[in-house]
């Protein structure tokens, strides 16, 4: 099956700066990329749907200027949280198309804000 | 917009015994319902879908049924075994050719030796 990545696995920063997250589709070119926040025992929440050379398009709630995505090539998303606080520690996931309907998760980074 | 419920939230069952998640939906545009298995700290991994053309789909010990008239769809798994224990997911698709995804809450499935 298709194959993504996510760099890195596990990030600790602290409040108030920026992390940048990499989802990579490493065998298939990916013109939609989605991503996903995951808080501790509970469900996946998609963020944003991710198209390529495009702007995302966000979901309701979610704040695009905090959590900018960009998708400037079929192998590579980022989402870049901004100015970073406690409340957005998570499991943020990655995930995309290679054609038809099955979507391919990446593995997941871990985000700490201490 | 789509709005999925899953049930139980946990379920325990003895090896060797089947086990049943329900999940709903509203949509009745949807049309692609995937179920995921996550084990902590890992992403979630498909084990089954099924489109609305279809009403049963069956593979080894794994088959996930869908009734569109009552929008709810289950999955089954029979003779479960201890690493069949993680969270499962239900998820229904926004219809339309969108592919976006909508997650239930959530199944803590233990299977007890």
């Amino acid at each position: 099956g298709a194959v993504v990545s996510q760099h890195p696995s596990r990030v600790i920063c602290k409040s108030g700066t920026s992390v940048k997250i990499e989802c990579r589709s490493l065998d298939f070119q990916a013109t939609t990329m989605f991503w996903y926040r995951q808080f501790p025992k509970q469900s996946l929440m998609l963020m944003a749907t991710s198209n390529e050379g495009s702007k995302a398009t966000y979901e309701q709630g979610v704040e695009k200027d905090k959590f900018l995505i960009n998708h400037a090539s079929l192998t590579l998303s980022t989402l870049t949280v901004t100015s970073a606080h406690p409340e957005d520690s998570s499991f943020y996931i990655c995930s995309s198309l290679a054609g038809g309907y099955e979507q391919y998760f990446g593995p997941g980074t871990r985000l700490t804000v201490t | 917009g789509e709005n999925v419920e899953q049930h139980p939230s946990t379920l325990s069952v003895q090896e060797g015994d089947s086990a049943v998640i329900k999940c709903t939906y509203s949509d009745s545009a949807s049309n692609y319902f995937p179920w995921y298995k996550q084990e902590l700290g890992k992403r979630p991994q498909l084990i089954i879908d099924i489109r609305s053309n279809v009403g049963e789909k069956k593979d080894q010990r794994i088959a996930v049924t869908l009734n569109k008239t009552a929008k709810h769809f289950s999955l089954h798994i029979t003779e479960t075994q201890p690493e069949d224990s993680a969270v499962y997911f239900c998820a229904a698709d926004t219809g339309f050719g969108n592919e976006k995804l909508t997650f239930g809450t959530g199944t803590r499935l233990t299977i007890i030796p």
